[in-house]
């Protein structure tokens, strides 16, 4: 199993363009979700999803939009960049949810906005 | 408002110290706690919390819940070098399986 992949791994983005990061798992988890990590402020819950067709919103959604076709993939989208956004993103899944099962994280895309 | 907090933020010992890392919470439906080290990369799962008082071990780490006073601990033995990380704290808060970080404690683990 290649576990949680996700690309790409940095991207620079000018204020005001539009971009998808890609997140995949391949251990059929239900659950996926994205979070955005900056320096001092630990993990925040930007989405997430419990099945195919079913996401929800986290902590910080505000400027990104997420879709769930397949359990497979799980893209997040920044609709018009900000300088605000630039972080570092994961992305994780668990086989169900309601805290009993090992979230599995993706390696992580650094995210710069100038 | 539900909430996590660890502390230390950062922390420096030598090798062989012993550590405590702290994690207090204020969360509605509690579900479970979850312990994570992160390196220069994704965080990695240590331990699953969900009762009181039973210790959780692995190595030379180990963690203990407390329900009645909403906190957790993160014990590290005879620390070494690659101990060095931040150690993240996490809670289960909804059915839904939403996890709060706290901000984490920077451990540095000195030779």
């Amino acid at each position: 199993n290649a576990g949680v992949t996700q690309t790409p791994k940095f991207q620079v983005l000018k204020t005001g363009q539009s971009m998808t990061l890609q997140c995949a798992q391949d251990m059929n988890h239900e659950y996926m979700s994205w979070y955005r990590q900056d320096p001092g402020m630990g993990l925040r819950l930007i989405h997430y999803s419990v099945g195919a067709g079913i996401t929800d919103q986290g902590e910080v959604p505000n400027g990104y939009n997420v879709s769930r076709s397949t359990t497979e993939d799980f893209p997040l989208r920044l609709l018009s960049a900000a300088p605000s956004q630039t972080s570092v993103y994961f992305c994780a899944s668990s086989l169900g949810w309601g805290g009993l099962y090992e979230q599995y994280f993706g390696p992580g895309t650094r995210l710069t906005v100038t | 408002e539900d909430k996590v907090v660890q502390s230390p933020l950062s922390l420096v010992v030598h090798e062989g110290d012993t550590v405590t890392l702290n994690c207090s919470y204020e969360v509605t439906n509690f579900r479970s706690l979850l312990w994570y080290k992160q390196e220069k990369k994704a965080p990695t799962f240590l331990f699953m919390l969900t009762s009181s008082g039973i210790e959780k071990k692995s190595g030379r780490l180990s963690s203990i819940l407390d329900k009645k006073e909403l906190f957790s601990i993160l014990n590290i033995t005879a620390t070494q070098t690659g101990d060095s990380a931040i150690y993240l704290c996490a809670v289960e808060a909804r059915s839904q399986g939403n996890l709060i970080f706290g901000k984490g404690t920077k451990l540095s683990v000195k030779p």
